[in-house]
């Protein structure tokens, strides 16, 4: 596609439910990253995928957090058992490579997710 | 760990005027990529400028510029003749070739408001 898109824009959801936030990259980009963004923050560093395989994880705050890309485009971050405190929004990104100086991110314009 | 640091969370400047924002890092990494990001109520966060670590001049966009300062760990971005679109919140951001992921660190960002 012409840019990053992510959906849904708005996600409410109770204390305790399940979530799922999708991310469509550029087309071609096999570099894709997700960031949280809390409110009054900078976008702090969740996942980062090479491909099929999430290559460095290590911004998960927990275990209730998972993210997929099964075919190596389409990312899926899955939220279980939801808290207040993660209400935030979720910033995705892809990128042409993910290495080398040239390579820029393209962010999407987000999800804002809000935990009753 | 890099961190970044902008420390002015809200500034204003007068349309046509200019504006300097202010961001500093900490790295012990001789190599490194630094960027503006603008992101405005729309949540899409956009690039605005980059700047290598290992380049001496300036990087410079039409009416953004940065004064990149290795040795004092500054990369501030000015904008020229301010205009209303440019309102928004900007955030700096550093990238470690080093470390495997390409993640950004993100400054907390600054709000700029623009006067008519």
């Amino acid at each position: 596609g012409a840019g990053v898109s992510q959906t849904p824009s708005n996600k409410v959801t109770e204390k305790g439910k399940y979530v799922e936030l999708r991310c469509d990259p550029i087309s071609g980009h096999t570099a894709l990253y997700w960031y949280r963004q809390s409110l009054g923050q900078g976008p702090e560093f969740l996942i980062y995928f090479q491909g099929t395989g999430a290559a460095d994880d290590s911004g998960l705050p927990n275990d209730r957090f998972f993210a997929v890309r099964p075919e190596g485009s389409v990312s899926t971050l899955k939220i279980q058992r939801t808290e207040r405190g993660d209400s935030a929004v979720y910033l995705c990104a892809s990128s042409r490579t993910g290495t080398g100086p040239t390579d820029t991110q393209y962010f999407g314009p987000g999800t804002r997710l809000t935990v009753l | 760990a890099q961190t970044v640091t902008q420390s002015q969370p809200e500034m204003s400047v007068q349309e046509a005027e200019t504006v300097t924002l202010s961001c500093t890092y900490d790295t012990s990494e001789s190599d490194y990529y630094l960027f503006w990001y603008k992101q405005p109520p729309s949540r899409q966060m956009i690039l605005v400028i980059r700047q290598e670590a290992y380049k001496q001049q300036n990087a410079t966009e039409n009416r953004f510029s940065v004064n990149f300062q290795k040795a004092a760990k500054s990369f501030s971005l000015k904008i020229s003749d301010s205009q209303l679109g440019d309102a928004a919140m900007y955030f700096c951001a550093y990238r470690s070739p080093t470390s495997g992921t390409y993640k950004y660190i993100f400054g907390t960002g600054t709000r700029l408001k623009v006067l008519a």
